[in-house]
């Protein structure tokens, strides 16, 4: 079985400071590994996805995560909130082998002040 | 836009009725995957269809069902409805070796 943990709720920073959303993932073999944001009233957007290769994956809107293989973990990173990145972030996984159906953590909500 | 449609955007209805839900996927993706979000159990899996074949299926109750057509749509019918089936239900669409998955915007279900 394949299953993701967020184990924020919710996450709250500062404009221009740094932002991380932590992410820990459990499956069997290698994993693919993705970040979805979800805005108010709208679908899931795709932000960045972890399949081979580089360890740090850079997505979009200077989003980026790295995948630890070790630790099992795919925290996502900015460098520089700004208030429109507020919105409900989550993590997935799918194993390289097996079900092609991600499997979702529970999201965590990023709230940045102005 | 994402390339994926989803119809009706909103639903309500009443416990006990019958519903259909509609995804179109993206132009050249074969596969379709359905998804419940509710407050209390997150984005729950329910099925997958590829090329108009059940692939897998997730938590999806006995009162659920799905196709895919030849056309390559979707439809996902919720019977028997109850309050607690109130949700979003979206579609996602991928194809192979793309290892991407594009959401539609969702249906918003009430069960009233």
């Amino acid at each position: 079985a394949q299953s993701v943990a967020q184990p924020e709720d919710q996450v709250n920073v500062a404009e221009g400071n740094p932002l991380t959303v932590k992410c820990t993932y459990s499956v069997s073999g290698n994993p693919y590994l993705f970040w979805y944001v979800q805005y108010p009233n709208r679908g899931l957007q795709f932000l960045l996805k972890y399949i081979t290769g580089d360890n740090l994956v850079k997505g979009s809107y200077g989003f980026e995560a790295e995948f630890n293989k070790s630790q099992t973990s795919f925290h996502l990173k900015k460098p520089s909130a700004l208030v429109s990145d507020s919105a409900l972030y989550f993590c997935a996984v799918r194993g390289v082998e097996g079900r092609r159906a991600l499997t979702f953590g529970s999201g965590t909500r990023l709230q940045v002040q102005p | 836009d994402s390339g994926v449609t989803q119809t009706p955007k909103h639903l309500i209805t009443a416990t006990g009725q019958r519903v259909t839900l509609r995804c179109s996927p993206r132009s050249g993706d074969l596969s379709v995957y359905w998804y419940q979000q509710s407050l209390d159990q997150g984005l729950q899996f329910l099925i997958h269809y590829y090329n108009g074949e059940e692939r897998a299926k997730g938590n999806i109750l006995e009162r659920f069902s799905a196709q895919q057509f030849p056309d390559l749509h979707s439809e996902l019918n919720l019977s028997s409805l109850e309050l607690g089936d109130s949700a979003l239900y979206f579609c996602a669409s991928s194809r192979e070796g793309n290892y991407g998955y594009t959401f539609g915007s969702g249906t918003r279900l009430t069960v009233v």
